[in-house]
Formats: C-alpha cells, sequence, structure tokens
C-alpha cells in the first residue's frame, strides 16, 4: 500500500508568516490528493482537492501543488484562526491513507 | 443542507462487538459512497473502510479487514458499521463521511463529515 509522509509534524509560525506544510506518497498519486483542516476539539474540513483546487469557501490564503508523489499546502499570510492540525490524503484508490498531520501552531 | 448524525458509541468489553449508524439527511443518499474515518484519541486520522453508492463495492483498511462490516439501507438513508472482535486499539472517534463522487464516480476525497461517535473498548 501507498504510505503518505506529511512534514514537518509540527510547525510554529507567527502571524502573516507564510507557512508550508510538505505530504509525500511512497508511490505516484497524480493529482490524486486532498488536505483537510482540523481545529482543535472539531471534525475535519476539505480545503483542497485535485492537489490544488480549493474548496468553495476556503479563503484564497490557502493553496496546493503537486503532483505525483510531492505535494504542498500553502498559507501565504497566517492567520491566527488557521491554528489547526493539517492532513492530505490520497484517493487513487483504495486504502484512501491520510497523512500523519501537521500541527500548526502560532509563535 | 448535508447533514450526517452517527450514533451507537459508547464503552464495550474487548473481544464484544458495536454496530454504529450513521443517519443522512439532506442529500440523495442512495446516490453518494459513503467512507467512515477513525480518530484515536490524540491521533491522526485514520481511513476505515468505504461503501458504494449501491452497496455492491467495499473496501477496508487493512488494520479492521475481517473484523469490520460496512453496509448501508437506501431505503432509510443509514450507513452502517458492524465491528466485532473489538480491541483497545479500536478506541476512537468514529466519523462517517460523504464521499465527493457521485454514482458510478465514487472513491475520491470526503465533503461533508458528521459529528463523530466515540467508541471505547475497555474492561
Amino acid at each position: 500500500d501507498i504510505q503518505m509522509t506529511q512534514s514537518p509534524s509540527s510547525l510554529s509560525a507567527s502571524v502573516g508568516d507564510r507557512v508550508t506544510i510538505t505530504c509525500r506518497a511512497s508511490q505516484g498519486i497524480s493529482n490524486y490528493l486532498a488536505w483537510y483542516q482540523q481545529k482543535p476539539g472539531k471534525v475535519p474540513k476539505l480545503l483542497i482537492y485535485s492537489a490544488s483546487t480549493l474548496q468553495s469557501g476556503v479563503p484564497s490564503r490557502f493553496s496546493g501543488s503537486g503532483s505525483g508523489t510531492d505535494f504542498t499546502l500553502t498559507i501565504s499570510s497566517l492567520q491566527p484562526e488557521d491554528v489547526s492540525t493539517y492532513y492530505c490524503q490520497k484517493y487513487n484508490s483504495a486504502p484512501y491513507t491520510f497523512g500523519q498531520g501537521t500541527k500548526l501552531e502560532i509563535k | 443542507q448535508v447533514q450526517l448524525m452517527e450514533s451507537g458509541g459508547g464503552v464495550v468489553q474487548p473481544g464484544r462487538s458495536l454496530r454504529l449508524s450513521c443517519a443522512a439527511s439532506g442529500f440523495t443518499f442512495s446516490s453518494y459512497a459513503m467512507h467512515w474515518v477513525r480518530q484515536a484519541p490524540g491521533k491522526g486520522l485514520e481511513w476505515v473502510a468505504v461503501i458504494s453508492y449501491d452497496g455492491s463495492d467495499k473496501y477496508y483498511a487493512d488494520s479492521v479487514k475481517g473484523r469490520i462490516t460496512v453496509s448501508r439501507d437506501n431505503s432509510k438513508s443509514t450507513l452502517h458499521l458492524q465491528m466485532n472482535s473489538l480491541r483497545a486499539g479500536d478506541t476512537a472517534v468514529y466519523y462517517c463521511a460523504r464521499d465527493s463522487g457521485y454514482e458510478y464516480i465514487w472513491g475520491i476525497y470526503m465533503d461533508y463529515w458528521g459529528q463523530g461517535t466515540l467508541v471505547t473498548v475497555s474492561s
């Protein structure tokens, strides 16, 4: 099965910073990658699908890129409400594996 | 609006069984595949199972294969997860989530999630 590895596992940044989270697949998955945001104590929320398509209603400071095995989630200007854990997920085929998550905090 | 509401969680002894349900509303349930995803306390998300819109296809994570069965009743817009031979490692919040695909195009990302139901396996 394909493994999904995120880096870093945790990250601390200042408001206004540009933040980048990386997700690597152990085999190529084309662009079948989604990103989810889970705020503390809340349900996961879809942010991005097809590696780079923003889900409706998601702020434009979020963006995604990549294809094949290497993907990134970028927040162009970090806001306090972005404190969350972010997960990537592959969906080229079952199993629909998630990355281990990246916990983002404000410095 | 799309709503998913899980139920059936609770405390269960190791080796026993539990059946979770997910009641769906606000969309044509019979046209969408559905997933179960779980999250152990303080841990990350783990995909558990998916069932196609008509129930004809099912896939499972290796960690639950043979012990967990996903099913659906489209007449009642309800998704189920039958969990047998439960272990401590099955302790988690279990979420049902809608697949974003439609009918024949499924097995994609999850666009709506329920609030989850907590399953605790403990003696």
